[in-house]
Order: C-alpha cells, then sequence, then structure tokens
C-alpha cells in the first residue's frame, strides 16, 4: 500500500543534542512538507520540498534543517539550537502542479525533551 | 495575521443529530482551494473534503458537506447523523500559491464531542 511512513513514533532529546525525524513516502509525489503541531494549535510549516535538492524555509525553520536527497525520503533534523523543540511533527506530500490534489499525512512523531 | 480563523474551540452535538463547524479564510488570491482535515487522538490527520474557490457547487463526501460562501470568505463544514467515532478534532485548511510553491495554512482546530 501506498503511504508515508514516519519514524520513529516518540522520541527523546537531550539538552544539546541533535536529532533526525525520517519521513518515507512511496506515492510518487514531488512535494513534501515538514509541519509542526503544538497541544490544542494548528499545523505550521517549518520546510517544504517541491523537488530533489531543492526546499524552502516556512514559517518556523529557525532551529531546523532538511536535506531531500531522494524523491522518497525528506528527512527533518531538529538542532540544538531549537529551544523548544516538544511538539507533534507531521510529515506530509502532495502531487506538484495539482491545484486540488490534497496533502497526505504521516502517523506523526511525538518529539519530548529530556 | 490569521488566514484561517476557526472560532469554535470546542462543539458538541448528539448523536445522530447534524453539526456545523465554522471556517472563515482570508486571501487576496482569486485561486485557492479549501480542506477539512480530521484528527483524532492517535494523531493521523484525514481528508474529509476540498472546496476550489471557482467550483460553482458545494462539496460533498458521504455525511460531509462543505457550506461555501464565497462572499463572505466562508467555508462551513457540515457533518450529517454524526456518530461517535466523529470525535475529534477537525481543521479547515487553504491552500495558497507563494513564491516558491503552494502551501497549505492550518487554522487553530475544533474539538468536536460526540455525545451518547
Amino acid at each position: 500500500d501506498g503511504g508515508i511512513t514516519q519514524s520513529p513514533k516518540y522520541l527523546f532529546r537531550k539538552e544539546g543534542q541533535n536529532v533526525t525525524l525520517s519521513c518515507e513516502q512511496n506515492l510518487n509525489h514531488d512535494a513534501m512538507y515538514w509541519y509542526r503541531q503544538d497541544p490544542g494549535q494548528g499545523l505550521r510549516l517549518i520546510y517544504y520540498s517541491q523537488i530533489v535538492n531543492d526546499f524552502q524555509k516556512g514559517d518556523i525553520a529557525e532551529g531546523y534543517s532538511v536535506s531531500r536527497e531522494k524523491k522518497e525520503s525528506f528527512p527533518l533534523t531538529v538542532t540544538s539550537a531549537q529551544k523548544n523543540p516538544t511538539a507533534f511533527y507531521l510529515c506530509a506530500s502532495r502531487i506538484r502542479q495539482s491545484p486540488n490534489e490534497k496533502l497526505f499525512f504521516g502517523s506523526g512523531t511525538q518529539l519530548s525533551v529530556l | 495575521a490569521q488566514k484561517i480563523t476557526q472560532t469554535q474551540p470546542g462543539m458538541f452535538v448528539q448523536e445522530k443529530e447534524a453539526v456545523t463547524l465554522d471556517c472563515t479564510y482570508d486571501t487576496s488570491d482569486p485561486s485557492y482551494g479549501l480542506f477539512w482535515y480530521k484528527q483524532p487522538s492517535s494523531g493521523e490527520m484525514i481528508f474529509l473534503i476540498y472546496q476550489g474557490s471557482y467550483d460553482q457547487q458545494n462539496a460533498t463526501e458521504g455525511r460531509y458537506s462543505l457550506n461555501f460562501q464565497k462572499a463572505r470568505k466562508s467555508a462551513n463544514l457540515v457533518i450529517s447523523a454524526s456518530q461517535l467515532g466523529d470525535s475529534a478534532m477537525y481543521f479547515c485548511a487553504m491552500r495558497e500559491v507563494q513564491g516558491w510553491g503552494q502551501n497549505f495554512v492550518f487554522g487553530p482546530g475544533t474539538r468536536l464531542s460526540v455525545l451518547p
């Protein structure tokens, strides 16, 4: 079955540590997104990638980095510069250049600080 | 400025009754899309319904319909015959074109609780 796989489901970060959240899709989608969700709030865009080796900062990119070396993969690194990383992180993808195509989401990663 | 407004933080509805979840949006782009997603406690985001800005008719998907009033910039979700499994967070989202591509802006959500 096609879909988006996020791992791990739960992740703990120690002070000063970088952690990487995995996102893999087998939907052959060009565009991929990372969103952050805080309790009781909507989703905020961290990074967006339209194609391989290209990505753009979203509204809250500070303290995060991404790479897009393969179409299927869009990992997110939460760096030590992100002082408040505790949140639920959602990865999504969609067909590029299709106006009515929805976002497909992974099941999310809950990141907590130890 | 908030681009998507959902004024109801929480809603209650009796099982088998209909419920309307409000959404208003702000954009100057003539071409945009409006989406509703459901997020159960498991955290996954489930697509419910889509409305394009040029669509003449209101979108419907099974028990879900979208009451689209373009002049008022509102896109309310109507759920008919509520079921216990409809209890979840509901997010309204707007697709907008930006210089680098297409972004999806989400509202703060409405928590719906269906009562037996």
